[in-house]
């Protein structure tokens, strides 16, 4: 079982955008529209931010979008502000008779 | 309001045993996959393990088949986590969340419950 493959870190300054890639295999993200994104404050429940590789919950910020090509799903943030720094996973549902679901590594986000 | 509110977690030394549980309100709970995702410290999140609604189809990490036994009790609007054998790499925060769709993907989470194993 494999974790999906995301970036430790990123950084970007107030206003830029940035993207966060997460890289799986066609028993994940390739083979299913099923991609997932969290955002994590430490200290806090993860919060859905993209769900079906680009929809948007209600009440998430139109600044957050996803994307996927082939098995590399990717989360782009617009207009960056200092409360988007925290940790983003992503995450796929994943085709076996014994698993559901795997998570990327994570990545730190640092708004400079 | 969607609440899921994890309880049962505490210190408990190598071999033992915990049982951790997530109370839930707000939505209509026997149609929900329910899931257990974990965070280790300094770590970043794994899935343990998500049991569908009527609590046929259940799967596991690796790292925990054989040791967790996930359940739920549809009568309660709750989910438990039964964790045997405990190892100090089961150290941890656990999540409780929900999936609306059954697609893997976890809508509302609980704030979470400590886990610590420790001699």
């Amino acid at each position: 079982q494999s974790a999906l493959t995301q970036p430790a870190s990123v950084s970007g300054s107030p206003g830029q955008s940035i993207t966060i890639s997460c890289t799986g295999t066609s028993s994940d993200i390739g083979g299913y529209d099923y991609v997932s994104w969290y955002q994590h404050h430490p200290g806090k429940a993860p919060k859905l931010i993209i769900y079906e590789v680009s929809d948007r919950p209600s009440g998430v910020s139109t600044r957050f979008s996803g994307s996927k090509s082939g098995n590399t799903a990717s989360l782009t943030i617009s207009g960056l502000q200092d409360e988007d720094e925290a940790d983003y996973y992503c995450s796929s549902y994943i085709n076996s008779n014994t698993l559901y679901v795997v998570f990327g590594g994570g990545t730190k986000l640092t708004v400079l | 309001d969607v609440q899921l509110v994890e309880s049962g977690g505490g210190l408990v030394k190598p071999g033992g045993s915990l049982r951790l549980s997530c109370a839930t309100s707000g939505f209509l709970f026997d149609t929900y996959t329910m899931t257990w995702v974990r965070q280790a410290p300094g770590k970043g999140l794994e899935w343990v393990a998500s049991i569908n609604g009527g609590g046929s189809d259940i799967f596991y990490a690796d790292s925990v088949r054989g040791r967790f036994t996930i359940s739920r009790d549809n009568a309660e609007d709750s989910m438990y986590l039964q964790m045997q054998t405990l190892r100090v790499e089961d150290t941890a925060i656990y999540y409780c969340a929900n999936d609306p769709y059954n697609n893997g993907w976890f809508h509302s989470w609980g704030q979470g419950v400590r886990v610590t194993v420790s001699s």
